[in-house]
């Protein structure tokens, strides 16, 4: 099994500039997410969704969005890239949300700059 | 509400020699606790969890935690470190009943062990 997979591994925007990171994951998991990790900041959460056909902001949405297309797939849309938003973001699933003993099963992340 | 701190942002270790990483918690219900590792340029992965019972978790890697109540902690721990155990290393938890479904992720701690 892959587990979860993420596209792009890099990319470098120019501020203004839109893209979407691409999420699967093959564990029939039904919930999703989104972080961001900054350097002395630790994992923030971005988006989630919590089972297919739903989604709900985090800690921090504002210049985010994004599409749980299946049960595979979760996709992040970032509409007009700002330097801020540089950073590495992973993607995540886990069995159901509100399964308070499923662990979180993680992406490699995707290695974003923005110019 | 639910948090987690991590009051070490590195620990370094001599190869051999006994390692813990600390992690305190404060939950209004019962505590979900997980650790996770990071290896460079890659997601965080799973390594043990605490759900209820014995309150020393074995798991991955040689890796154990000790669950302590009164001193809302769960510190990681391995008998003997290896150079390839350096990583970083996140604490996270869930608040059950009545917490959030999202666990909450601490800032994480660099452990870095020297040969």
């Amino acid at each position: 099994n892959a587990g979860v997979t993420q596209t792009p591994k890099f990319q470098v925007l120019k501020t203004g500039q839109s893209m979407t990171l691409q999420c699967a994951q093959d564990m029939n998991h039904n919930s999703m997410y989104w972080y961001r990790q900054d350097p002395g900041m630790g994992l923030r959460l971005i988006y989630y969704s919590a089972s297919e056909g739903t989604t709900d902001k985090g800690e921090v949405p504002n210049g985010y969005n994004v599409s749980r297309l299946n049960k595979r797939e979760f996709s992040l849309r970032l509409e007009s890239a700002a330097p801020s938003q540089t950073s590495v973001y992973f993607c995540a699933s886990s069995v159901d949300w509100s399964s308070y003993n499923s662990p979180l099963h993680f992406g490699n992340g995707t290695r974003l700059t923005v110019t | 509400a639910q948090s987690v701190a991590q009051p070490e942002d590195q620990v370094n270790v001599a190869e051999g020699n006994p390692l813990t990483v600390k992690c305190t918690y404060s939950v209004s219900g019962n505590p979900y606790l997980f650790w996770y590792v990071q290896y460079p340029n890659r997601g965080l992965q799973f390594l043990l969890k605490y759900i209820t019972g014995d309150n020393l978790v074995k798991g991955s890697y040689g890796f154990e935690a000790e669950f302590n109540k009164s001193q809302t902690s769960f510190h990681l721990k391995k008998p003997s470190a290896l150079v390839s155990d350096s990583a970083l290393y996140f604490c996270a938890v869930r608040d059950s009943p009545g917490g959030s479904y999202i666990p909450t992720f601490g800032r994480g701690t660099s452990l870095i062990v020297h040969p």
